[in-house]
């Protein structure tokens, strides 16, 4: 079983649409959480991180359910724009080494 | 800007041939990853090093691979002999982590990536 698991997609979606991503984790000791995007070709770039009280930046939300060792999130009002690949990383523990899941494609069409 | 600077970006070689990657981490980030990207395997971590030492390198083969940080301003990673199978996108990543800090918000930056292509 892998580290970090998402569902690889791709999510086709209309814009202004809300779409959510979950991914799991394997080990209960994990520390820290984050969402990363990656553009065609780029490199990944930090989104936001995952809070234990959930957190929201504009659009986005993010949630960690601990219990279930899972992470969602969570797009509002879909943008051309965000049409990415999103992975979700995890710490852990011990020495902030930073596992990646696969990532999930969301194309957003207009 | 601080950016994390990775040599070269895109890198053609043969089969058998030695190929080093290079990355200049940001100035005064303490700790280095090197990850490997493919289709088929998304982003594997293959070393890290913390303030120059490497930490855990479990993810990368070791009869073939070697990565090193002679200064702190330089990480190498090196293939030889290379093999087609080591064709994928190398990112470089630094970060900055205090002693003694859980490391809830630690960011790492990455660099543009090597396209590695072994023929």
């Amino acid at each position: 079983r892998k580290e970090v698991e998402q569902d690889p997609g791709p999510f086709n979606v209309p814009e202004g649409a809300t779409v959510a991503f979950n991914c799991t984790y394997s080990n209960s000791a994990s520390q820290s959480f984050f969402w990363y995007r990656q553009d065609c070709r780029k490199e990944p770039k930090l989104l936001m991180s995952v809070y234990s009280s959930g957190n929201e930046d504009g659009r986005f939300t993010a949630q960690l359910n601990r219990a279930s060792q899972y992470i969602s999130l969570l797009i509002r009002d879909s943008k051309l724009s965000d049409s990415a690949t999103y992975l979700c990383v995890v710490n852990p523990g011990g020495y902030n080494k930073l596992i990646f899941g696969a990532g999930t494609r969301l194309a957003v069409h207009p | 800007d601080a950016r994390v600077t990775q040599t070269p970006r895109d890198k053609v070689t043969e089969m058998g041939q030695e190929v080093t990657m290079r990355c200049q981490p940001i100035l005064g980030h303490n700790t280095v990853f090197w990850y490997r990207q493919t289709m088929m395997q998304g982003l594997e971590l293959l070393a890290y090093f913390r303030n120059r030492a490497p930490l855990d390198d479990s993810g990368m083969p070791k009869d073939r691979f070697s990565a090193e940080m002679p200064d702190a301003t330089l990480a190498t990673l090196k293939i030889q002999p290379s093999e087609p199978r080591d064709s994928a996108v190398y990112f470089c990543a630094s970060s900055n982590r205090a002693r003694g800090v859980v490391p809830m918000n630690t960011e790492a930056f990455f660099g543009q990536g090597t396209r590695l292509t072994v023929v």
